[in-house]
């Protein structure tokens, strides 16, 4: 049963550090996404790849945010210096696009962050 | 105005019953359609891709009104476990291909 994976599940951390969070996407999968989720703006995406290169990063927050795909079996969100506005569960999720076929998007189980 | 857009309910439904609700989008080029379900503090999980001729999976059954432009989502026989809140997507025909915009969604509760 393929699955995207997420590390760190869960990150407290203090003001001005800085936090990494880690996908792996379902092997074959050429879309990573990234999203944010509060209870004030529901799913946010942030950032997304297709096959590594990125898209469209427009809902990312710039001065602090980043995010790469190093391979094609991981990809990272940073942010430094972390605010405590910051504070959000995080999700990736990964999906395939082929031929201008429909397809699916699966998620990740999230990092959940808190910043103090 | 929200590109998409829904009802955030609750829907409180007596076990057994059924339910309905909508997620209208505003882009009349989107192109694909689906329903995810999420549970509280997890993650969103697929439940159905809507299709054109509207399409069924067990208790659920998904339809697409193109020219109202809504989606929607019936329940039947519902069942204590189907609490949680719904979500839809929408993908677009633009340059943004693929790109999924998601609804705050509708929060569903079966009561006993």
């Amino acid at each position: 049963d393929a699955r995207v994976t997420q590390t760190p599940r869960h990150k407290v951390t203090e003001m001005g550090q800085e936090v990494t969070m880690r996908c792996q996407p379902i092997l074959g999968h050429n879309t990573v996404f990234w999203y944010r989720q509060t209870m004030m703006q529901g799913l946010e995406l942030l950032a997304y790849f297709r096959n590594r290169a990125p898209l469209d990063d427009s809902g990312m927050p710039k001065d602090r945010f980043s995010a790469e795909m190093p391979d094609a079996t991981l990809a990272t969100l940073k942010i430094q210096p972390s605010e405590p506005r910051d504070s959000a569960v995080y999700f990736c999720a990964s999906g395939l696009l082929a031929g201008g076929a429909i397809y699916e998007q699966y998620f990740g189980p999230g990092t959940r962050l808190t910043v103090t | 105005r929200k590109e998409v857009e829904q009802d955030p309910g609750p829907f409180n439904v007596p076990e057994g019953a059924t339910v309905a609700f909508n997620c209208t989008y505003s882009n009349s080029a989107s192109q694909s359609f689906f329903w995810y379900r999420q549970d509280c503090r997890k993650e969103p999980k697929l439940l159905m891709s809507v299709y054109s001729s509207g399409n069924e999976d067990g208790r659920f059954t998904a339809q697409l009104n193109r020219a109202s432009q809504y989606i929607s989502l019936l329940i039947r026989d519902s069942k204590l476990s189907d609490s949680a809140t719904y979500l839809c997507a929408v993908t677009m025909t633009t340059d943004s291909w693929g790109k999924f915009q998601f609804g705050a969604g509708t929060q569903v509760v079966v009561t006993p």
